[in-house]
């Protein structure tokens, strides 16, 4: 069964404190793994899609890199515009749509 | 990218109505999909929206409960239907184009059911 799993929960940080977020998939075959963003009470913003290991996309102050089990999103020296949720997803349903992770809820203090 | 509105963006519904969201792209599109996110949860498939035919279900949800039209590729209706306080969520529309098949997604329709 598809399957995609994302850690921490949830994660703090400083204003400026750089870290990463984790998005390990299990899938039979990988047609891509796409990076969403979440505000609060809307509907998710499309970031970045990776095809193939090795792929790397960056995007202001994210960048989103794929192995061939897990994807990272790495967030430089994040500001407080940056608090969200991220949300990794695979296709693996059966009718073309995205499996998502449970996301990453990100909170940046000044 | 796709421009998706959904119609309403919020509301408040008594127990025992039905609610019907619009979803309207500004392009046509083929792929269609309404997707349901329960408070605190990650989001999950109700159904594919097909132009011309019936709606494809995923498991755990039914025409009955959930009845979805499109009558063109670029206009989609999903019906809550008999609301419960268990149908309090968010309500997304949402499209595939480009390469792989990228969705994206309306801005929601939040719905509290009291």
């Amino acid at each position: 069964e598809d399957q995609v799993t994302q850690s921490p929960e949830a994660l703090r940080l400083q204003e400026g404190e750089s870290s990463s977020l984790n998005c390990s998939y299990t899938v039979s075959g990988l047609r891509g793994l796409f990076w969403y963003r979440q505000d609060p009470g809307k509907g998710p913003e499309f970031l970045f899609t990776l095809y193939s290991a090795g792929e790397e996309k960056e995007k202001e102050r994210l960048k989103a890199t794929l192995t061939k089990k897990e994807s990272f999103l790495h967030i430089t020296a994040p500001k407080p515009e940056d608090s969200a949720t991220y949300l990794c997803a695979v296709p693996g349903g059966s009718q073309g749509n995205l499996i998502f992770g449970k996301g990453t809820k990100l909170s940046v203090k000044p | 990218s796709a421009v998706i509105s959904q119609k309403p963006s919020r509301d408040i519904c008594q127990r025992g109505t039905s609610l019907t969201i619009q979803c309207q792209v500004d392009s046509q599109v083929t792929m269609m999909f309404w997707y349901r996110q329960q408070p605190g949860q990650s989001l999950t498939l109700i159904a594919t929206a097909n132009q011309g035919s019936e709606a494809t279900y995923e498991s755990g949800f039914v025409i009955d409960k959930f009845p979805i039209s499109r009558p063109n590729l670029t206009f989609s209706t999903l019906t809550v239907s008999n609301m419960s306080p268990e149908d309090s969520s968010i309500y997304l529309c949402s499209v595939g184009e480009g390469r792989g098949n990228t969705i994206y997604f309306g801005e929601g329709s939040w719905l509290t059911v009291v």
